[in-house]
């Protein structure tokens, strides 16, 4: 059956630290990937798009990458601050015309001071 | 990036009462939006996807009588919760696509009392 997981549903990290949350699949096959935060009681916000012929994606303290083999990717934040606290979602996308989207059911992460 | 528009952020109605919410584009045209119901720690359920002017395409075990989707213009979404009950209480998210990404509206925040 097909399946997104992300690696724990809740994550605390202390301010500074690098958080690393991780998004598995089974049975897809995305044109690729993408990575939304999300704040209580507020739409998601894109962050980062990975696209299936890429490794590894930045932005600011921001990293992605993404291993098609393993059906994995990995979403890094360097330097975390309290600011960074918020539920973070994984996406795949199932087409390249941005028309069918699967979400992963997030982790919510705490960058405590 | 693009803004999508959802109104009300909020909205508390009687139980058999009727409910209107409305997603925009506001600076650009969407020929595809989609609504989302989101449960308390759980991800994006994807209810239908609305084609302006034409019929919304809904997801499995969404009752489209229920929940009806109207895409009027290029700008306009509208989903209506008819006869609302208790169980239908809960987070809806509209957004619309460019350019690979998608975009969220704030989201509503039902309560059906």
């Amino acid at each position: 059956s097909q399946k997104i997981e992300q690696n724990s549903e809740a994550l605390n990290i202390q301010e500074g630290k690098t958080a690393t949350l991780t998004c598995n699949y089974t049975n897809y096959s995305p044109a690729y990937l993408q990575w939304y935060r999300q704040d209580p009681g507020r739409g998601p916000v894109f962050l980062l798009l990975i696209r299936e012929n890429e490794k590894e994606k930045r932005k600011e303290r921001l990293k992605v990458t993404f291993d098609t083999t393993l059906k994995q990717s990995l979403f890094h934040i360097t330097a975390s601050q309290p600011a960074d606290s918020a539920t973070y979602l994984c996406a795949l996308a199932m087409d390249n015309y941005g028309q069918n989207f699967v979400f992963g059911p997030g982790t919510r992460l705490s960058v405590l001071p | 990036g693009a803004v999508v528009s959802q109104h009300p952020s909020w909205v508390i109605c009687k139980s058999g009462t009727s409910v209107k919410i409305e997603c925009r584009s506001l600076d650009f045209q969407a020929t595809t939006m989609f609504w989302y119901r989101q449960f308390p720690k759980q991800s994006l359920m994807l209810m239908a996807t609305s084609n302006e002017g034409s019929k919304a395409t809904y997801e499995q075990g969404v009752e489209k009588d229920k929940f009806l989707i109207n895409h009027a213009s290029l700008t306009l979404s509208t989903l209506t919760v008819t006869s609302a009950h208790p169980e239908d209480s809960s987070f809806y998210i509209c957004s619309a696509t460019g350019g690979g990404e998608a975009f969220f509206g704030q989201g509503t925040r039902l309560t059906v009392v």
